[in-house]
C-alpha cells in the first residue's frame, strides 16, 4: 500500500513563526503536491513538485514556499505564519504519467492553528 | 474559468436510503473527472474516475457515477447508504491526463439511523 505520511496531525504556532510541514511518501513517486483545505472552498493547490529540486506554483502560493531535496520528502514552509493560514494542509503524491493510469494518494492532513 | 462545482454543501440521508451527490463541471473539452471521499481524520480516498468510454462508472464501496455531457454533470450515487458512508465527498476535474486536479467545495454527508 502506498503511504503518504504527514509528520504532524495537529500543530499550534504563533503569528510570525516559521513553520515547516513535512510530507514523506514511500512509493518513489515523482509528483508531490501541497493543498490547503478550508470549509466551503474544497482543496486548493499551493505548490507542486514533479522532481527533486523542481517546484511550481499552484493556485494560492502567496505566503508559502516549498522544498524538495529528496524524492520522498516534500516540505511546505510558512516563512512568517499568519492567522489566515490557519487551515488543514494535505499532502499528496502521484507517479508520473497519465491520470488515467496513476492514482493520486493523500496523507491524513495536518491541522494548523496560528494564534 | 475552468471549474468543478458541488451545489450541495450538506446532505442528510437515512441509513438504507439512496444517495445522490451532484457535481457540475465547466471545461471547454471533456474533462477527466474524479470522486474522492474523506472520512473523519483521514486523507482523501479515490472512489472512482472517468476519462472516456462508458458514461456509467463503477467505483469502490458500492458507488457509481454517471457522466452526462448534455448537463455538464458527473453525479455520484449509491443505492443504499450505510452509517460508514458518513463523510465528506469531493468531486475533482482535470483538463488533460497530465494535469493538476481542481476540487469542488465538497459535500458533507450525514447518515441518520
Amino acid at each position: 500500500d502506498v503511504k503518504v505520511t504527514q509528520s504532524s496531525r495537529y500543530l499550534v504556532k504563533r503569528t510570525g513563526e516559521k513553520v515547516f510541514l513535512e510530507c514523506v511518501q514511500d512509493m518513489d513517486h515523482e509528483n508531490m503536491f501541497w493543498y490547503r483545505q478550508d470549509p466551503g472552498l474544497g482543496l486548493r493547490l499551493i505548490y507542486f513538485s514533479y522532481d527533486v529540486k523542481m517546484k511550481e506554483k499552484g493556485d494560492i502560493p502567496e505566503g508559502y514556499s516549498v522544498s524538495r531535496e529528496k524524492k520522498e520528502r516534500f516540505s511546505l514552509i510558512l516563512e512568517s505564519a499568519s492567522t489566515n493560514q490557519t487551515s488543514m494542509y494535505l499532502c499528496a503524491s502521484r507517479p508520473p504519467g497519465q491520470l488515467a493510469k496513476n492514482i493520486q494518494y493523500f496523507g491524513a492532513g495536518t491541522r494548523l492553528s496560528v494564534l | 474559468a475552468q471549474s468543478v462545482t458541488q451545489p450541495d454543501i450538506h446532505i442528510t440521508v437515512s441509513e438504507g436510503a439512496s444517495l445522490e451527490l451532484r457535481c457540475n463541471y465547466s471545461y471547454g473539452a471533456t474533462p477527466y473527472l474524479f470522486w474522492y471521499v474523506q472520512s473523519p481524520g483521514q486523507g482523501l480516498q479515490l472512489l472512482l474516475k472517468y476519462f472516456s468510454g462508458d458514461t456509467l462508472v463503477q467505483g469502490i464501496k458500492g458507488f457509481e457515477a454517471e457522466f452526462k455531457r448534455s448537463q455538464s454533470s458527473f453525479n455520484l450515487r449509491k443505492p443504499s447508504v450505510h452509517w460508514s458512508d458518513a463523510a465528506e465527498y469531493f468531486c475533482a476535474g482535470a483538463t488533460d491526463s497530465w494535469g493538476k486536479l481542481q476540487f469542488g467545495a465538497g459535500t458533507q454527508v450525514v447518515v441518520t439511523p
